[in-house]
């Protein structure tokens, strides 16, 4: 088990709505990153968190946005939920932009009806 | 889209067995990581190899790099039932953002 919890577990959501997902990072790292895991798939890098500034994004909407707190916890928001945004959400930590390990958490299991 | 291809997308062995599997990806890297998923849940980071390695070894893991071919591969040795996981390979460039494969699903049978 990694020191990275997110919330909620479960989460079913409807077309339209908008969606705020939780982590916490591991003690002592200030890097955090989301993908999103479609089913069947490898993730897919979303952005990244660097200190409380976003330190670059992949290929997806403005829809998709996020925030890092003083703590180094961080919030993934999702609007105008679609269903291909169904998938499992994992964030992952890290010690900075150079430690090239990243620690996963159990991530947050969205469905979009 | 996705960096790397593994290959092949689903493994069946019996427990005991070698478990092989590769991953090819397209472009430059600083490294090169290897990590499980069981069932949908997070993922557990295994080996990572830097671009200027040619081989790792981690308990019964063992990873190759070949710069020149864009290619990796990962063995796991004596397979075990608890082995039975989704394994990606992940690149890393400059910022440590990873870009996964589409993964291989291995199945240890006991």
């Amino acid at each position: 088990e990694t020191g990275v919890t997110q919330s909620p577990t479960h989460l079913i959501k409807t077309r339209g709505q908008q969606v705020t997902l939780r982590c916490s990072s591991q003690s002592g790292h200030n890097t955090v990153s989301w993908y999103q895991q479609a089913l069947g798939q490898g993730p897919q890098f979303i952005f990244q968190y660097y200190r409380e500034e976003e330190n670059g994004r992949g290929n997806f909407p403005p829809r998709f946005s996020g925030l890092q707190f003083p703590n180094y916890s961080s919030e993934l928001n999702v609007n105008a939920l679609e269903l291909d945004d169904s998938a499992l959400y994992l964030c992952a930590s890290s010690a900075g932009l150079a430690a090239y390990e990243q620690y996963f958490g159990p991530g947050t299991r969205l469905t979009v009806t | 889209s996705q960096q790397g291809e593994e290959d092949p997308q689903a493994l069946s062995i019996q427990e005991g067995e070698n478990a092989t599997m590769n991953c090819s990806y397209k472009t430059s890297i600083n490294n090169l990581q290897w990590y499980r998923q069981n069932s949908g849940r997070g993922l557990v980071h295994l080996i990572l190899i830097r671009s200027n390695e040619r081989e790792k070894h981690s308990g019964r893991l063992r990873v190759t790099l070949d710069t020149s071919k864009k290619s990796s591969s990962l063995l796991i040795t004596a397979s075990r039932a608890a082995d039975t996981a989704s394994y990606f390979c992940a690149t890393g460039a400059a910022g440590n953002k990873l870009t996964f494969g589409g993964g291989t699903r291995v199945l240890v049978k006991p």
